[in-house]
């Protein structure tokens, strides 16, 4: 069985720019959530979506959207970045269920987001 | 304010070593607190997940201990394959929802 895939691995931006992060989560998993880890703030929660729903989100500014395709698979938007959302952008998945909801979350190997 | 916090930050064993690591947690209503193993490179790893105090899960040379304010992570006659970052997660209700928090995590090193 496929584990959860993020594309790209690396990215390098501008200051401005907008940027694109993808998403496919194991098959038969509805939830998806996105998190961003960084050396200081650790492992920090994004949001989460669940069948093309935002179920829950977290403290960060709405330049960070995302959102659910009926597929489950998952895109997350950061626009106007800047030098502070250099991080590694994590995915995960679940099944999804209320009481499945962030647990024993599927992550991927993330995204690396450099920001200049 | 840190609602999960782990420590130590770092440690280093040599191998054959025991030690535990700590997750001292403050939020209301605990759903769950979940240990995960993240290696250089790659996202976590699901470990356990413990739901009431005196609960315990193990796995091979790992166990998890939980009570109402704390969690350990025990690990066995360590082995150079252990080493990784040990992160820690809770979800409660915290600012009047429910979320999922993670702690810093102790980076573990063992050595040949």
């Amino acid at each position: 069985k496929a584990g959860v895939t993020q594309t790209p691995r690396y990215l390098i931006k501008t200051r401005g720019q907008q940027v694109t992060l993808s998403c496919s989560p194991i098959s038969g998993h509805r939830s998806v959530s996105w998190y961003q880890q960084t050396p200081g703030q650790g492992l920090q929660f994004l949001f989460e979506y669940f069948s093309e729903t935002q179920r829950n989100k977290g403290n960060f500014p709405g330049r960070f959207s995302g959102r659910q395709f009926s597929n489950s698979r998952s895109e997350m938007n950061v626009s106007t970045l800047e030098l502070g959302d250099s991080a590694l952008y994590l995915c995960a998945s679940s099944l999804g269920g209320y009481r499945d909801s962030m647990e024993k979350l599927f992550f991927g190997s993330g995204t690396q987001l450099s920001v200049l | 304010e840190d609602q999960v916090t782990q420590s130590p930050e770092a440690l280093r064993l040599q191998e054959g070593e025991s030690s535990s690591l700590n997750c001292s947690y403050t939020v209301s209503g605990l759903r769950g607190l979940f240990w995960y193993r993240q290696d250089p490179g790659k996202g976590p790893e699901f470990l356990f997940t413990l739901y009431s105090a005196g609960e315990e899960k193990e796995k091979e040379r790992l166990k998890a201990t939980l009570t109402k304010k704390e969690s350990f992570l025990h690990i066995t006659a360590t082995k150079p394959e252990d080493s990784a970052t040990y992160l820690c997660a809770v979800r409660g209700l915290i600012q009047g929802a429910q979320k999922l928090v993670f702690g810093q995590g102790t980076r573990l090193t063992i050595n040949p």
